[in-house]
């Protein structure tokens, strides 16, 4: 079974500062990656995707992430945040072979980001 | 607009209580999905169903149950057996187009439910 790990638990930024947030995942098949965000008092919606073709994805609000296959990860990065990034960010993996059921959080990294 | 609908926002149990949270989505998704989210520990599937009248255990399936009667709607019943039921609760769909996994998991508000 695929695990996710998010090795950052909370960060914490000043505004304008470049953001990376880590995204590990155990699975040596194929897999369909996400990061979703859900900002306080809202629901959770998704960031950008990847599951096939160029390995960096863009997102929105100036999100992109990068598939690297040889390390199992899919990073979250911006290169300025700004006070409304503030949230939670959820990395997600599925596989192919086990359809969308299968979708497997990581625990979460709380973002919050100074003034 | 079309989207997910969990109702209550907030909801109090008593010991020994079931209790059932409404989710119903506009979206005409085939797949429904039941989540738990607790502190720390991300989002964790309880039960999902890919089509009306069937469904299947996620990785934390004790205590709960579900229905799926209708395309829209897919309740989950937190019942006396769940001995931890504190946490907020989830609920999303999919298009679910079989092997195409690809395709996003849209989420509802969530219910926070919390024990007397």
């Amino acid at each position: 079974a695929q695990s996710v790990s998010q090795h950052n638990h909370h960060v914490i930024l000043s505004e304008a500062a470049s953001l990376e947030l880590g995204c590990n995942y155990s699975y040596g098949g194929t897999v369909n990656l996400f990061w979703y965000v859900q900002y306080p008092g809202q629901h959770l919606q998704l960031l950008l995707k990847y599951f096939s073709g160029d390995p960096l994805v863009k997102g929105i609000k100036g999100f992109e992430a990068e598939f690297i296959k040889s390390k199992f990860s899919f990073n979250l990065r911006k290169p300025s945040v700004q006070w409304s990034d503030t949230a939670e960010y959820f990395c997600a993996v599925n596989t192919p072979n086990f359809g969308n059921e299968k979708l497997t959080f990581g625990t979460g990294t709380r973002l919050t980001i100074i003034p | 607009d079309g989207g997910i609908t969990q109702s209550p926002k907030y909801l109090f149990r008593k010991e020994g209580q079931n209790v059932t949270l409404s989710c119903e989505q506009n979206l005409n998704h085939d797949a429904m999905y039941w989540y738990r989210q607790d502190p720390g520990q991300g989002l964790r599937l309880i039960y999902y169903s890919q089509i009306v009248n069937d469904f299947q255990k996620g990785d934390i399936a004790e205590g709960y149950s579900v229905s799926r009667e209708k395309k829209e709607s897919f309740p989950l019943t937190v019942t006396s057996a769940q001995k931890n039921p504190t946490a907020f609760y989830l609920c999303a769909s999919s298009i679910d187009l079989g092997s195409n996994s690809n395709q996003p998991q849209h989420f509802g508000d969530g219910t926070r439910l919390s024990i007397l």
